[in-house]
């Protein structure tokens, strides 16, 4: 069956450092993906989304990689911060279901240490 | 512009019992999903709304329903608790078409069944 999975469970990450969060997926008809963060007592907030004819989408100090090749998705965080501490979750939408039907990940834990 | 409101944001009830959670989208959203966040299962699609039709539902019992009103807001209802349906629901609106149309989560309702 389908399965969005993530490599880590736990990541830490000293403060300043570069972020690297990587998510696989099985679903080659899937066609847009997105990366949420997850703070304690929160909901899921959106951090960045790339479409499958993208391989690459730059935010604020986060950038999307998408190899469709190899099903592999990563969220790259450039100089973290002790706010970015949370639960980062991948998830994306298959190309024939709607807008609101979202596969999610399991989570990674990113803890950034001083 | 105010994010998606979900009340009440914490909810008991005892087994047999049935519970009504609301949803206040994004203004202009037309789409609102639901989720369920539990640590064993993770984020799991319960249904999506748009323009007051369910476009797409998951894969749990009849139980669970839910309804948009004109004004996009939601509700989703549970009838004859579990215990096992204690979890964070959220709920998420976007604009539902067009293009990138992301999920914008609310920060839940947390619902304990005793």
């Amino acid at each position: 069956g389908e399965s969005v999975g993530l490599h880590l469970p736990t990541l830490s990450v000293q403060e300043g450092d570069n972020s690297i969060i990587n998510c696989a997926y099985s679903n080659s008809a899937s066609d847009y993906f997105i990366w949420y963060k997850q703070e304690s007592g929160k909901g899921p907030q959106f951090i960045i989304d790339i479409r499958s004819n993208m391989d690459k989408r730059q935010g604020q100090r986060v950038t999307v990689l998408l190899n469709k090749t190899v099903k592999h998705l990563s969220l790259q965080i450039a100089a973290t911060q002790p706010g970015d501490s949370a639960v980062y979750f991948c998830a994306l939408k298959g190309t024939t279901d709607s807008w609101g039907k979202l596969q999610f990940g399991a989570g990674t834990q990113v803890v950034v240490t001083p | 512009k105010a994010g998606v409101t979900q009340t009440p944001r914490y909810l008991i009830k005892t087994r047999g019992q049935q519970v009504t959670l609301s949803c206040s989208p994004i203004s202009g959203h037309r789409s609102v999903s639901w989720y369920q966040q539990t640590p064993g299962q993770g984020l799991q699609f319960l249904f999506e709304y748009f323009s007051e039709t369910q476009r797409n539902k998951g894969n749990f019992p009849g139980r669970f329903s839910g309804r948009q009103f004109s004004n996009s807001r939601s509700e989703m209802n549970v009838s004859t608790l579990e215990l096992g349906d204690s979890a964070l629901y959220l709920c998420a609106s976007s604009f539902g078409t067009g293009g990138n149309s992301p999920l914008h989560f609310g920060n839940g309702t947390r619902l304990t069944v005793t």
